[in-house]
């Protein structure tokens, strides 16, 4: 099965500066990786998904990479916020396949 | 938020005793999975479900079981041959893959069971 694999575990920036999770996966057929944000207390929620025939989508402050070649993908938040902290899950799923592997997550903390 | 209820929030159990966790939805989704979450692990796989009166073990079935009579609900039950059941448990529901593209997935605020 997909063993997907999440670094680093902790992070921790200062406010204005620049976060990147990165994440790698073994099954070469995967081909849609979602990203969650879990704030404390709360459950997760969709921040932005990538599926395999693109390279690099963004959304405001957040923007996800995909190298299907090196299979990994990362996430980059720029000009973080005190908002933005959170465990963050990167994840990933095959063609036709209803289950989603996650990463073990990661903490990010933006200092302010 | 909405659209996805789980209960309890809070749940204790003696050793020995299985326990019925809820997971209701009014999306009209016909998938449904149950998560565990543990510090450190991210969220495995329990069961899933693509449709009414079928599922299928995930990751780390052993020790649970589900049934999904009816759409909008798949209870877990975590049974007694658990062996460490104190966790974080998840529910989550979505449409089904499209084209082969899997969707998004809506999770449920989630349940805290403690073993005592």
């Amino acid at each position: 099965g997909e063993n997907v694999e999440q670094h680093p575990s902790t992070l921790s920036v200062q406010e204005g500066d620049s976060a990147v999770i990165k994440c790698t996966y073994s099954d070469s057929a995967s081909n849609y990786f979602p990203w969650y944000k879990q704030e404390l207390g709360k459950r997760p929620q969709l921040i932005i998904d990538i599926r395999s025939n693109v390279g690099e989508k963004k959304d405001q402050r957040i923007a996800v990479t995909l190298n299907k070649t090196a299979k990994h993908f990362s996430l980059h938040i720029t000009e973080t916020q005190p908002e933005d902290s959170a465990v963050y899950f990167c994840a990933a799923s095959g063609r036709g396949d209803y289950k989603l592997s996650f990463g073990a997550g990661t903490t990010v903390t933006v200092r302010a | 938020d909405g659209g996805i209820t789980q209960s309890p929030k809070y749940l204790f159990r003696k050793e020995g005793q299985n326990v019925t966790l809820s997971c209701e939805q009014n999306l009209n989704h016909d998938a449904m999975y149950w998560y565990r979450q543990d510090p450190g692990q991210g969220l495995r796989l329990i069961y899933y479900s693509q449709i009414v009166n079928d599922f299928q073990k995930g990751d780390i079935a052993e020790g649970y079981s589900v049934s999904r009579e009816k759409k909008e609900s798949f209870p877990l039950t975590v049974t007694s041959a658990q062996k460490n059941p104190t966790a974080f448990y998840l529910c989550a529901s979505s449409i089904p893959p499209v084209g082969g593209r899997l969707r998004e997935q809506f999770f449920g605020p989630g349940t805290r069971l403690t073993v005592l």
